[in-house]
């Protein structure tokens, strides 16, 4: 098992460029979480989906779209990207919702520069 | 607002000592869970432990055990037999009604040999 896959790795974008985001796992998890981790302030939720064919806003949802593609794949796209959206990017996934105490795994990160 | 505060930029700790790294939360939501996440210099992101708000008794899995004292709002992690592996930022988070998830902005703790 892979586990949860993000692609790409490292990505730098001029301000106002648009990129997605992917990320795919191999668990058969219902749940899946975008964070993005900014130094000194820990990992802060983006978007999370509950189970396939929903989607809802986490706490820093701003410039930012996400897809349940299908079951195994939850992509996070920035359509007009900011230097602000410097960050690194992780994704998670959980058999069910990590608020009933399911642990999440996550993703090795995706490391944004946007200039 | 829901908060998780660790006050503990860095730690250190004499290798197969027992080490606590604090957390406290703030929640008016009377259901919620606490986790507790180990993040490596290779930046992936591992679970450790995890406390619901109604459990009675204190959560533990091998070396780690969270010491929740809801009255205090607090869930400390406890490391005991510190290792030089357990070196590694350490990330405190609470979940609520509405699977919001909220993280502190970690303990980096260095085990000395």
């Amino acid at each position: 098992n892979a586990g949860v896959t993000q692609t790409p790795k490292f990505q730098v974008l001029k301000t106002g460029q648009s990129m997605t985001l992917q990320c795919a796992q191999d668990m058969n998890h219902n749940s899946m979480y975008w964070y993005r981790q900014d130094p000194g302030m820990g990992l802060r939720l983006i978007y999370y989906s509950a189970s396939e064919g929903t989607t809802d806003k986490g706490e820093v949802p701003n410039g930012y779209n996400v897809s349940r593609l299908n079951k195994r794949e939850f992509s996070l796209r920035l359509e007009s990207a900011a230097p602000s959206q410097t960050s690194v990017y992780f994704c998670a996934s959980s058999e069910s919702l990590a608020a009933a105490g399911y642990e999440q795994y996550f993703g090795p990160g995706t490391r944004l520069t946007v200039t | 607002a829901q908060k998780i505060t660790q006050t503990q930029p860095g730690m250190f700790v004499q290798e197969k000592e027992a080490v606590t790294l604090d957390c406290t939360y703030d929640t008016s939501d009377p259901s919620y869970g606490l986790f507790w996440y180990k993040q490596p210099s290779s930046g992936e992101m591992i679970f450790l432990i995890y406390q619901g708000s109604y459990d009675q008794q204190n959560a533990t899995e091998g070396r780690y055990s969270l010491n929740f004292q809801k009255a205090r709002k607090s869930a400390n992690l406890v490391i005991s037999a510190s290792q030089l592996g357990d070196s590694a930022m350490y990330f405190c988070a609470m979940s609520i009604t509405g699977n919001q998830f909220y993280f502190g902005t970690g303990t980096s703790l260095t085990v000395i040999p």
